[in-house]
């Protein structure tokens, strides 16, 4: 299958601070991908659709300031946490379609563990 | 009401068993169909993907789909140690996922 990597694996960092996540296709192109949030023993929840060239679609409930989305390139998201608290921490998730146009199998990153101290 | 149901067990079988892991949905919208396997602290695998009512095969694992009765399941056969998971279905009418609670499976030597 395809491979998407997310940078860095696990992040600790102090209340109030910026944490930025990549994310990356490594083998194919994505106009699109995918941001995901997963809390202890819970499904994953999508946050918010990014889109190369265009503005990230978020959910409904995410804050668009708090949690920055760039897609920079046709193989590159960041997700920036800004003025990350303590219910910010969690297991965040990239995930990518093989194919444009959806419909088709999506690939997910191995994760990124965030915990705000 | 949730648009995906699944049980999240957990379920326990020894092994060479067959597994049985389901899942239903109430739109009738989403004719994709995914299985992923998740373990602790780690990103999803998918396992198998489907776009049609019926089974498709893949080694040991078995995807069935019933668009009728919004229904699918994955079946493991020969269920090993190293099975032992997470297992999430997915489905999507467009781009994005909609994901089950998953399911945690453990098999016992």
């Amino acid at each position: 299958g395809a491979v998407v990597s997310q940078h860095p694996s696990r992040v600790i960092c102090k209340s109030g601070t910026s944490v930025k996540i990549e994310c990356r296709s490594l083998d194919f192109q994505a106009t699109t991908m995918f941001w995901y949030r997963q809390f202890p023993k819970q499904s994953l929840m999508l946050m918010a659709t990014s889109n190369e060239g265009s503005k990230a679609t978020y959910e409904q409930g995410v804050e668009k300031d708090k949690f920055l989305i760039n897609h920079a390139s046709l193989t590159l998201s960041t997700l920036t946490v800004t003025s990350a608290h303590p219910e910010d921490s969690s297991f965040y998730i990239c995930s990518a379609p093989l194919l444009a146009g959806g419909n088709n199998e999506q690939f997910f990153g191995p994760g990124t563990r965030l915990t705000v101290l | 009401q949730k648009e995906v149901e699944q049980d999240p067990g957990p379920l326990s079988v020894p092994e060479g068993a067959i597994v049985s892991l389901n899942c239903t949905y109430s739109n009738s919208a989403f004719q994709y169909f995914m299985w992923y396997r998740q373990y602790s602290r780690k990103g999803p695998e998918l396992l198998m993907y489907t776009y049609s009512s019926g089974n498709k095969e893949d080694g040991r694992f078995t995807a069935q789909v019933d668009k009728s009765s919004k229904y699918i399941s994955l079946f493991i056969r020969d269920s090993q140690p190293s099975d032992s998971a997470t297992y999430l279905c997915a489905m999507t009418s467009g781009y994005a996922l909609n994901f089950g609670k998953g399911t945690s499976l453990l098999v016992t030597p």
